[in-house]
């Protein structure tokens, strides 16, 4: 069952900050979140384990509440780099990872 | 840095023929994955594999499908018989270890187009 993402789009102005959610109705080993600009492959930016830990990187971080089965990625003072979709990926005990349906973050000047 | 390769970047093929998509994962890497992306949508799940044989399949992974291992860096994608509705990018992903916390490394995508 795919994990469930919102918002669908962002528009930003650089240096502004986003949350994009990821949420599961199914209990989560991990939760994986990659970006992909466009014509090209996802690239790895965290994994979250089940734990409840947080992660960061940079000026994106992300957090995982396994009781809520959700993961939060924020971007905080954007920019114009980040622009793509991100996608989160599920992973509930099998080595497959299940994506939503993405997360289009515009980053304007 | 290590990274996984595909070839060939686009490829273009009648429906109904055979096509084969190439993957060179990461050397040292054990767990390969095939997905798909059609244009527009999310990246879907195709196949695991591990110890030379398929861990999990997807429902998307019928008798056309198949994968191989045929030495110690190839990791191939053939589909036999090809219909419209396989166009998409497909990617090849590999990982390190089992686990929850080894990442999956994408390829940069074969860009398969049925006529």
């Amino acid at each position: 069952q795919q994990p469930v993402q919102s918002p669908q789009a962002v528009i930003l102005r650089e240096g502004e900050d986003a949350v994009i959610n990821c949420s599961s109705s199914k209990a989560l080993y991990s939760v994986h979140w990659y970006r992909q600009k466009h014509g090209e492959a996802p690239v790895f930016l965290m994994i979250l384990l089940k734990g409840g830990e947080q992660k960061g990187h940079e000026k994106i971080s992300a957090s995982f509440n396994e009781k809520k089965q959700q993961s939060s990625l924020y971007l905080t003072a954007s920019q114009l780099s980040y622009s793509g979709t991100y996608f989160c990926g599920t992973e509930g005990g099998s080595e497959k990872l299940v994506f939503g349906k993405g997360t289009k973050l515009t980053v304007n000047p | 840095e290590p990274e996984v390769t595909q070839t060939p970047s686009h490829q273009v093929t009648q429906m109904g023929q055979e096509v084969i998509l190439r993957c060179v994962p990461i050397s040292n890497h054990l767990y390969f994955y095939w997905y798909r992306q059609i244009l527009g949508q999310k990246v879907e799940f195709l196949v695991s594999f591990y110890n030379n044989e398929i861990s999990e399949k997807s429902e998307i992974f019928d008798d056309q499908f198949s994968v191989e291992r045929p030495d110690g860096s190839n990791f191939t994608l053939k589909i036999r018989s090809t219909k419209l509705e396989d166009s998409a990018m497909y990617f090849c992903a590999s990982k390190y270890g089992d686990g929850s916390n080894q990442p999956q490394h994408f390829g940069d995508g074969t860009r398969l187009s049925i006529l």
